[in-house]
């Protein structure tokens, strides 16, 4: 089948930790992205990527950090800069160019 | 700077009624629009993507139209079913953006009684 995957589905931290999610995708997608999903408001773009080993800020970077060292994979790491992670973490796919995206089944973070 | 507002922000109908999700935004210089579905704790489900030079698209029993010199969309969905009940997202790529970038709106929740 192919898709996109997210791990873990749940995702407990403690304050001052960091943690990694992952998202792997097999759409053979050149672009991958990670949202943020709060209650009541739309997704806000964290990161995003168009080629393996290049990657972009979006409009809520700051606390966050990301690798491209392969296509299929694009791990968020929420450090303990980011003083508000509890959410739903949303990773997404899609071909060069404006396409159709293509998204996972979410993490939802919460901070202990 | 696009905004996007979805109207209503919440939706309850009987099943069987034909129903229309609004969607507008700020600056019509865009690629295209995306509409999505989301279930409780779920990722999102693209349902139809309408490219800037088209006015609809249809799938099913969803059909969504495109006003881009208005900046509007609505997305219409005949004889609605309990299994319908989701969150609807609208989103829009801004045209000159560097990469896919989507802004979102809010989202309309339905919800479909039986």
């Amino acid at each position: 089948d192919g898709g996109i995957t997210q791990s873990p589905k749940y995702l407990f931290r403690k304050e001052g930790q960091n943690v990694t999610l992952s998202c792997e995708q097999n759409l053979n997608h050149d672009a991958m992205y990670w949202y943020r999903q709060d209650p009541g408001q739309g997704l806000r773009l964290i990161y995003y990527s168009q080629i393996v080993n290049d990657f972009q800020k979006g409009d809520i970077a700051e606390g966050y950090s990301v690798s491209r060292e392969k296509k299929e994979s694009f791990p968020l790491t929420v450090t303990s800069a980011q003083k508000n992670p509890t959410a739903f973490y949303l990773c997404a796919s899609s071909g060069q160019g404006a396409n159709e995206q293509f998204f996972g089944p979410g993490t939802r973070l919460t901070v202990l | 700077k696009q905004e996007v507002t979805q109207i209503p922000a919440a939706l309850s109908v009987p099943e069987g009624e034909n129903l229309v999700l609004n969607c507008s935004f700020t600056d019509s210089a865009i690629y295209n629009l995306q509409w999505f579905r989301q279930d409780p704790g779920k990722g999102l489900t693209s349902l139809l993507l309408i490219q800037s030079s088209q006015r609809e698209q249809t799938s099913g029993r969803l059909n969504a139209s495109l006003d881009k010199s208005s900046g509007r969309s609505t997305l219409y969905i005949a004889a609605s079913q309990p299994g319908d009940s989701a969150t609807y997202l609208c989103a829009v790529h801004p045209w000159m953006e560097y990469g896919n970038k989507l802004v979102f709106g809010a989202g309309t929740i339905l919800r479909v009684k039986s």
